[in-house]
């Protein structure tokens, strides 16, 4: 059953505390998104990466957070330092892109992780 | 970038209701999906659906794509269907999808 796999699943820090949260996309997807979900906001895109490279980084604080993909069945986000204002639930999500031919490329369809709730207190 | 209105924000019906939910946005686009995030936060890709009709059980979708709009119809609804749904779209070479504010499904035994 091919599912995007997040951890950890929920995370509780003091604030100034480096908080790092991992993804596994499905096998064979070559993009992934970083969302984050809070009440007053919604659902925002933070980063996100094609093939392993970072395409667009421009949703994140640059300051704190980072995001890499050191392989293709790894990405992670890190925050350094934590304040409470990240607090949030932060998805991550895969897809394939389509391209090729007459059709526009698109990123086709997305799967989410289950998220992972961050308090920072 | 894009716009992407949902409406109504909050709907509450009884089991066994029809409902239609509807999905606004302010460019062409060429993606569109419709996802439900359920009670537990679980976010659940419904239709991959830039246009046309579709349909999955009793859930069915239509994107009228020169007109920016998408709707997504739950007939007989049950209580599991309880939760918040999201239309997601991206515009030509954006590359990147843009979420509306949700719709908040309450289905009340």
């Amino acid at each position: 059953d091919a599912r995007v796999t997040q951890t950890p699943r929920h995370k509780v820090t003091e604030m100034g505390q480096e908080v790092t949260m991992r993804c596994q996309p499905i096998l064979g997807h070559n993009t992934v998104f970083w969302y984050r979900q809070t009440m007053m906001q919604g659902l925002e895109l933070l980063a996100y990466f094609r093939n392993r490279a970072p395409l667009d980084d421009s949703g994140m604080p640059k300051d704190r957070f980072s995001a890499e993909m050191p392989d293709a069945t790894l990405a992670t986000l890190k925050i350094q330092p934590s304040e409470p204002r990240d607090s949030a639930v932060y998805f991550c999500a895969s897809g394939l892109v389509r391209s090729g031919g007459y059709l526009p490329r698109d990123t086709g369809e997305l799967f989410f992780g289950e998220g992972s709730r961050l308090t920072v207190l | 970038g894009i716009q992407v209105e949902q409406s109504p924000p909050d709907l509450i019906l009884q089991e066994g209701a029809n409902s239609t939910l509807r999905c606004n946005f302010s460019d062409s686009v060429n993606n569109l999906q419709w996802f439900h995030q359920n009670p537990w936060g679980q976010l659940i890709n419904l239709f991959y659906i830039p246009s046309g009709t579709k349909q999955n059980g009793r859930l069915s979708a239509t994107t009228v794509a020169t007109e920016r709009y998408s709707l997504l119809y739950i007939s007989s609804s049950q209580t599991t269907d309880s939760g918040v749904y999201f239309c997601a779209v991206e515009n030509f070479g954006n590359e990147k999808l843009t979420f509306g504010t949700g719709t908040r499904l309450t289905i009340i035994p």
